[in-house]
């Protein structure tokens, strides 16, 4: 099945910072989505982007896909202690149904 | 308000009882999942549904089982619990339409004693 690798595996920054997450994956995809986890809750949708956009925007949030390098990158601007969490990257193929596949994620911290 | 709701948050039980995980929803979604994650880790697709009546076991083996009777509600049982079990288990549902992204429960904390 289809699943984002996301890469660093855990990342430290401080408060003001720009953070930014890379995924990588392997096939030809419908869209691909972003999540964020808070510690021990349920994951929570943040962007998709289709597979014809190359970028897409959110509030602080900017999401880059380049389907040729099959990558995309989640940037957050001027994070704050609250985007303290887990991200993951997940691509939605048409052969899976709409079944998404989550990697381990990017465990981001933001010290204030 | 439309959510998706998983009780209870928080279980802990003996080895060889039998346990529900309930997981209903508001949205009137198809498609609903099952995942499975340990502390740090990634998530593991047990269970998906794409209508009533419609389930599937997921790319990770799972001793549970679970059943879609009415669209809303996607319940996940354990007919002997085990350690092994000890998890987090979250429930999410979405559209047909493969343009939106996933709901997600806030979870079930299970431990297994």
């Amino acid at each position: 099945s289809q699943q984002g690798e996301e890469d660093p595996q855990a990342l430290s920054i401080q408060e003001g910072e720009n953070a930014t997450m890379n995924c990588s994956y392997k096939t030809s995809i419908n869209n691909l989505q972003w999540y964020r986890q808070n510690s021990g809750r349920g994951l929570v949708h943040l962007i998709l982007i289709r597979s014809n956009e190359r970028e897409k925007h959110s509030g602080r949030l900017r999401v880059t896909l380049d389907t040729s390098k099959k990558s995309s990158s989640l940037l957050i601007t001027a994070s704050r202690a609250a985007d303290t969490a887990s991200y993951f990257c997940a691509p939605s193929v048409y052969n899976q149904g709409g079944k998404l596949i989550f990697g381990q994620g990017t465990e981001l911290s933001v010290k204030p | 308000e439309a959510d998706i709701y998983q009780t209870p948050r928080y279980l802990v039980i003996g080895t060889g009882k039998k346990i529900t995980l309930e997981c209903s929803q508001t949205m009137g979604h198809d498609k609903m999942y099952w995942y499975q994650q340990d502390p740090g880790m990634e998530l593991h697709l047990i269970h998906y549904s794409y209508g009533v009546n419609s389930t599937e076991k997921g790319d990770l083996s799972s001793e549970s089982t679970v059943s879609r009777i009415r669209t809303e509600h996607f319940p996940l049982t354990l007919e002997s619990a085990r350690p092994s079990h000890t998890s987090q288990y979250l429930c999410a549902s979405s559209e047909y339409n493969r343009g939106h992204g996933y709901t997600f429960g806030s979870g079930t904390r299970l431990t297994v004693v």
